[in-house]
């Protein structure tokens, strides 16, 4: 099935800076989701975003719906252990507001 | 209030035996969805119940996977004549009725190791 483009695949940083991670899709998207899943937990849904161009924060982390509708970014600023994790993107398209689309994950690890 | 639960949260099994995982969604959620995860990978649908609607099966697979939710609530995932392919993280989600954004609530997991 269609999935999303989801990079960089994993990185790793030193312990304040920041990060930046996107989704890209070849169709136009309504919706857009910013998860993060822990190990041994199921993901949890950290920002979403339902309207082009839009820029939501919640506290160190900022994502933005692109204005093309195509894509997504996700910011954490002054990264603490606590970021490591792997965090997903997620979409719904015009065509089937029933099912996300999931992008295959950045995977984080902060150095402390 | 309560979240997602699943049970068991680990499982190992024989090659060949049948396996029954259970999901248990935040109450009054009307839709469900289960997705398998494999070690390092993303996420992969499976299945997605709403409502009162026929289910969209089309992520299941083979048909030694198969899933019904009771009364609109809990949902059993079963998978018959387990292979050691089938080795994987099942994660459980719901979703309240109306979700016009489809905002997914996970559980934790069934983590599934097939001998």
């Amino acid at each position: 099935g269609q999935q999303l483009n989801q990079s960089p695949q994993s990185m790793f940083i030193q312990e304040g800076e920041d990060v930046s991670m996107n989704c890209t899709s070849s169709s136009i998207f309504n919706t857009w989701l910013w998860y993060k899943q822990d190990p041994g937990e199921g993901p949890v849904l950290l920002i979403a975003l339902y309207k082009a161009g839009e820029l939501t924060s919640n506290g160190r982390l900022t994502a933005q719906f692109g204005i093309t509708r195509k894509d997504s970014f996700l910011n954490i600023s002054a990264s603490i252990p606590s970021d490591v994790g792997i965090y997903f993107c997620a979409g719904k398209n015009a065509g089937n507001n029933r099912k996300l689309i999931w992008g295959l994950g950045t995977s984080l690890g902060v150095n402390p | 209030g309560a979240g997602v639960s699943q049970s068991p949260s680990n499982k190992v099994t024989e090659k060949g035996k049948d396996v029954e995982l259970r999901c248990d969604p935040i109450s009054g959620h009307t839709a469900l969805y289960w997705y398998r995860q494999s070690l390092g990978q993303g996420l992969e649908f499976l299945i997605y119940f709403q409502g009162n609607s026929a289910p969209d099966k089309s992520g299941l697979p083979s048909d030694r996977f198969s899933a019904e939710r009771t009364g609109g609530s809990v949902s059993t995932l079963t998978i018959q004549r387990t292979q050691q392919e089938d080795s994987a993280v099942y994660l459980c989600a719901s979703s309240p009725q109306g979700a016009v954004y489809n905002e997914q609530f996970f559980g934790p997991g069934t983590r599934l190791t097939v001998l």
